[in-house]
């Protein structure tokens, strides 16, 4: 069945440092990835996604681009701020007669220290 | 602003007891679905409505079940809580380019 595997956390940098969080799925057909964010005691914020392969999503700065030959997508920012602190969560779109539905990893926490 | 809003936000019930969530979409989420996010974990897909019918189901038992209403809102309702039922439920519903956004979630506390 599809799934989604991500790296295990806590990952834990300085501001200003380089980010990578690493996303790998298992799929059939074409799915859309996503990553989402949660902040502590908060719900789900979409943060980027990408609907085909080669494709790359940006927002805030934070990048990651759809790898169909190694299936990964991972997450990238140049240089983490406090604020980048929270769970983030890699997805893909799976497609089963009339379900769209979300599959998630399991989080990866980031904690950013000044 | 994701046009997702659930309520209420925390709740605490007793085991054995029966709960019922509420979320309130935007028009043109024409689909709503529902997700189980224990503590630690990533969200589990419970089931989808469209255009108030349950269309998709994810590994949950028959005592979770919902309702979506003509105005895009919908409930999620759960009977015979159990201890592990303990989470943050999410209702999310699909928007333009198949994007789905989420609620900020209702916290049930099972004691």
């Amino acid at each position: 069945g599809n799934s989604v595997t991500q790296m295990e956390g806590p990952v834990t940098l300085s501001e200003e440092a380089f980010l990578t969080i690493n996303c790998t799925y298992t799929a059939t057909g074409y799915p859309s990835l996503f990553w989402y964010v949660q902040y502590p005691g908060e719900g789900l914020q979409l943060l980027l996604k990408a609907t085909k392969a080669d494709d790359k999503g940006s927002n805030k700065g934070f990048e990651a681009t759809y790898r169909k030959e190694t299936t990964s997508f991972h997450l990238e920012k140049g240089s983490v701020q406090v604020s980048d602190s929270a769970v983030y969560f890699c997805a893909l779109s799976s497609y089963g007669g009339a379900t769209n539905k979300l599959i998630f990893g399991t989080g990866t926490l980031l904690a950013v220290q000044p | 602003e994701t046009g997702v809003t659930q309520s209420p936000t925390h709740l605490i019930k007793t085991r054995g007891q029966q709960v019922t969530l509420r979320c309130s979409s935007q028009s043109g989420h024409n689909t709503v679905s529902w997700y189980q996010q224990a503590l630690g974990q990533g969200p589990q897909f419970i089931f989808q409505y469209y255009r108030e019918e349950e269309n998709g189901r994810g590994n949950f038992p028959p005592r979770f079940s919902g309702l979506q209403f003509p105005n895009y809102s919908s409930e999620l309702n759960v009977n015979a809580l159990e201890l592990d039922d303990s989470a943050l439920y999410l209702c999310a519903g699909r928007g333009s380019g198949n994007t789905i956004y989420f609620g900020e979630g209702s916290w049930l506390t099972v004691v």
